[in-house]
């Protein structure tokens, strides 16, 4: 399975943008590069997806480089809401490759 | 309740004993799965269904049973606990395998002494 690898921390303060890492050099073609986050005491929730284009939604934006071998999930205004561990999962779709395979991800600290 | 729920939500059980854990979604989603999240180990797949009936065996599935019967319903059946059951277990689903979202419930804390 491609593998990713994000920071294990980050600190942000509240109501500045945040830009959380994820590199996937390792990324095939069909893989579709995907974020949940994960509250404290809460099971994971999607955050956002995609394949070759920047995505927007009303949570995040994905920003994934051109070469598709790093992408950057941006939260433009943290809240202390934010505070979570975020996981960045590369994804194939088609039998038991369409699993989520969850690494430790990043875990975001906001300031008040 | 609509959405995914989970009981119980804490369990204290002994070594050796059999233990159900119950996921219950009101969806009517295709696919619900299985997870354990471990300290150092993030979330690791233990079993997933595709439907009523359909199961098959994600990345830890030793010392585990699942059943679905029911379409709303996947319990799982640790046979025998050992302490090294003892976990954070959520379950998951999603309307189908290739959905972009998984909906996850809120967790079981198990503790085998």
């Amino acid at each position: 399975d491609a593998k990713t690898t994000q920071p294990n921390s980050m600190e942000s303060n509240e109501e500045e943008p945040v830009h959380l890492p994820c590199n996937h050099s390792t990324i095939s073609g069909t893989d579709y590069i995907h974020w949940y986050r994960q509250l404290p005491s809460q099971g994971p929730e999607y955050v956002i997806h995609g394949l070759t284009s920047n995505v927007n939604n009303r949570m995040a934006s994905l920003a994934i480089a051109e070469d598709r071998k790093s992408s950057t999930l941006i939260l433009h205004r943290a809240t202390l809401r934010d505070a979570a561990v975020y996981y960045c999962i590369l994804r194939t779709y088609g039998g038991s490759q369409g699993n989520l395979i969850f690494g430790k991800g990043t875990k975001l600290s906001v300031k008040p | 309740d609509a959405g995914i729920t989970q009981s119980p939500r804490y369990k204290i059980t002994e070594t050796g004993r059999q233990v159900t854990l119950m996921c219950h979604q009101t969806w009517s989603h295709s696919y619900m799965f299985w997870y354990r999240q471990d300290l150092g180990h993030g979330l690791r797949l233990i079993y997933y269904s595709a439907a009523a009936d359909i199961t098959d065996k994600g990345e830890v599935p030793d010392g585990y049973v699942v059943s679905r019967s029911k379409t709303e319903n996947f319990p799982l059946t640790l046979e025998s606990a050992t302490r090294s059951q003892t976990s954070v277990y959520f379950c998951a689903s999603s309307e189908y395998h290739g959905s972009y979202e998984q909906y996850f419930g809120p967790g079981t804390r198990l503790t085998v002494t």
